[in-house]
């Protein structure tokens, strides 16, 4: 079973509107960490925001936030006023146990986002 | 720029071969973690290093080995290289004080293709 969905492969949006990326996941682990990146045209791996299984308040970084829905298993990556820089990959990924032990990450299939002018 | 360094670049190399990608983590961050991503299997997580010591492995094939040394470089080895091989290899490093969530910092990668 996939632990990390990813089930937008591309989305199209008008520079300045705001959007949303979709992300499940699936763990029986209390604890847990989820990360979303950005991948450039250029490939490179870039970190926008985390947040973790104990959090209550959803994580916020500038432009971005994320939806964090306990329940539903969701993490959704919100983009408010997008801009051309934001055309990329985006790729949701998830830790699994604690920090200290097995850090690895599983990576969703990514979402391509190609913002409009 | 992360502060994680990968060499070399690109690599271009045919069936059979060797080759040895290398990857300076950030100053002070004592994991590194390597990572292949290809069309077909997306990014997979290959093996993790803490301080020298092998940490956690993924689905890392027999023909790959990696090590990490005591000025905390480390190098990914593969031999017998496959047409299959050919993907963007990212290393990444974190630190692991208490306290923080372990954010992975990614190098550049190194594109291998394999002829």
């Amino acid at each position: 079973a996939q632990k990390i969905t990813q089930t937008q492969p591309g989305m199209f949006v008008q520079e300045k509107e705001a959007v949303t990326l979709d992300c499940t996941y699936d763990t029986s682990d209390q604890s847990y960490g989820l990360f979303w990146y950005k991948q450039p045209s250029s490939g490179e791996m870039i970190f926008l925001i985390y947040q973790g299984s104990y959090d209550e308040q959803n994580a916020t970084e500038g432009r971005y936030s994320l939806n964090f829905q306990k329940a539903r298993k969701s993490a959704n990556l919100v983009i408010s006023a997008s801009q051309l820089g934001d055309s990329a990959m985006y790729f949701c990924a998830m830790r699994e146990g604690s920090n200290f032990g097995n850090e690895k990450l599983t990576f969703g299939t990514g979402t391509r986002l190609t913002i409009i002018p | 720029d992360s502060g994680v360094t990968q060499t070399p670049k690109h690599l271009i190399t045919a069936t059979g071969q060797r080759v040895t990608l290398r990857c300076s983590p950030r100053s002070g961050d004592l994991s590194v973690y390597w990572y292949q991503q290809s069309l077909d299997q997306g990014l997979q997580f290959l093996i993790q290093y803490y301080n020298g010591e092998e940490r956690a492995k993924g689905n890392i094939l027999e023909r790959f080995s990696a090590q990490q040394f005591p000025d905390l470089h480390s190098e990914l080895n593969l031999s017998s290289l496959e047409l299959g091989d050919s993907a963007l290899y990212f290393c990444a490093s974190s630190s692991r004080f208490e306290g923080t969530y372990n954010e992975q910092f990614f190098g550049p990668g190194t594109r291998l293709t394999v002829l």
